[in-house]
């Protein structure tokens, strides 16, 4: 069972197009991060959210954490064929005090001229 | 500046065989993380190292893993016998002092195969 469920598993769109991509749990993060992992390669940190009902903008990417910090969403506006990749939240649990970091499973986005 | 390094990129053996990951951690960083990936499990944290020691190995699957982390600029985490359930990709991860919301830097991973 993971800790952090991601939904939906795979999303197919049109560039140009908009997408949303959830991250859910029932447990309180002390904060909460993205990551785009491409193929053969690690993954890399979108952004870090710390404060509940926070909303971050990274050029064409919003992310917001709930306000109870359970739970968080990635908005990309006007996808390209560059959003492909597969978009990771990982969560510090708040019981956690060396802030270690559980991920989940992602959500494969693929972005089609 | 150079990232976390990790070698082999690839490794394809046969199961009963012992198997060395390698990382070298990015230069500062004291923190460092051993992940293993699969389309079932996804990314599944194995252990985590603070200055060397080991702080939380709960997600080793079994006694046939094991890391350790003599010095802080490498790293290994070691198979031995492996089996073919053990095929994934493994990622190694190194953080600068365990700061909350610091993030975790991944190598390129080592992509394992046992036959």
């Amino acid at each position: 069972t993971q800790l952090l469920e991601q939904s939906p598993q795979f999303l197919s769109i049109q560039e140009g197009e908009n997408l949303t991509v959830y991250c859910n749990s029932s447990s309180v993060f002390s904060s909460l991060q993205w990551y785009r992992q491409e193929p053969g390669e690690g993954p890399v940190l979108l952004v870090t959210v710390v404060t509940g009902g926070e909303v971050k903008k990274l050029k064409r990417l919003t992310f917001q954490f709930g306000d109870a910090r359970k739970d968080s969403s990635l908005h990309i506006t006007a996808a390209q064929p560059g959003d492909t990749g597969l978009y990771l939240c990982a969560g510090a649990p708040q019981t956690d005090s060396w802030g270690k970091f559980q991920f989940g499973a992602g959500t494969q986005v693929v972005v089609t001229p | 500046d150079a990232g976390v390094i990790q070698s082999p990129r690839h490794e394809v053996t046969e199961m009963g065989q012992e198997v060395t990951l390698r990382c070298k951690p990015i230069s500062g960083h004291n923190s460092l993380f051993w992940y293993r990936q699969t389309m079932m499990r996804g990314l599944e944290l194995l252990i985590y190292f603070n200055n060397n020691v080991p702080i939380d190995d709960s997600g080793m699957p079994e006694d046939r893993f094991s890391a350790k982390m003599p010095n802080a600029s490498f790293s290994t985490l070691k198979i031995q016998p492996s089996e073919p359930r053990d095929s994934a990709v493994y990622f190694c991860a190194s953080r600068s002092q365990g700061a909350r919301g610091q993030p975790q830097h991944f190598g390129d991973g080592t992509r394992l195969s046992i036959l």
